[in-house]
């Protein structure tokens, strides 16, 4: 059983580079989400889905962006990453937006220099 | 702003009962109190969750207080595999949930 699915697993990259953090479940849960893990400051919503075709904004979405083209799928993307997006980043799915447990993935860890 | 308060850590003894605390004075009538824990390396797994009884499942109990103001996580006999991070967490209709620094578990051989 895979669950949910996230590559990288760790990235460097230089300041201002684009890149995109994916994100695959097989669960066909309904909500997906994306959120980062900074020391001390635990895990903070950064994007995350309803269903598919629909996203919103979570407590930190600035300098992200998402898409959910179908239900299996949810990138996320740094147009132009920053030193302040080093971090690690968790994709997660349920299987409604607000209700039921949350399924998380490895986590993928990215230096931004 | 957090809805939920909780110790920053706690020690405890392999094989003894681990009780951790969360304070949520504010929620409200709809509110379910979710437990998550994360393994170190790893992302996070879901514990337990309640409304207003008590649960029990395989790996934890979750006693809600009668006003609901405040729940504890019970670890009934922590073992090395249990140091974790614990987190008590409010979800319901806000899905803007996150999840707050929560309380660090240590566990003594």
């Amino acid at each position: 059983i895979a669950g949910i699915t996230q590559a990288p697993t760790s990235q460097i990259l230089a300041a201002g580079r684009r890149m995109t953090l994916r994100c695959t479940q097989d669960m066909r849960h309904n909500a997906m989400y994306w959120y980062r893990q900074d020391l001390g400051l635990g895990l903070r919503l950064i994007h995350y889905s309803n269903t598919a075709g629909t996203t919103g904004k979570g407590e930190v979405p600035d300098g992200y962006s998402v898409s959910r083209a179908n239900t299996d799928d949810f990138p996320l993307t740094l147009a132009s990453a920053v030193p302040s997006q080093t971090s690690v980043y968790f994709c997660a799915s349920s299987k409604q937006v607000n209700t039921g447990e949350l399924f998380f993935g490895e986590g993928s860890r990215l230096t931004v220099l | 702003d957090a809805k939920t308060t909780q110790p920053n850590s706690m020690e405890s003894n392999e094989e003894e009962p681990v009780h951790l605390p969360c304070n949520h004075s504010t929620i409200s009538g709809t509110d379910y109190i979710h437990w998550y824990r994360q393994l170190p390396s790893q992302g996070p797994e879901y514990v337990i969750h309640g409304l207003t009884s008590n649960v029990n499942n395989r790996m934890a109990s979750l006693a809600i207080a009668e006003d609901r103001k405040s729940s504890t996580l019970i670890l009934h006999r922590a073992t090395l595999r249990d140091a974790a991070v614990y987190y008590c967490i409010l979800r319901d209709d806000d899905y803007k949930l996150s999840f707050g620094a929560g309380t660090t578990v240590t566990v003594r051989a």
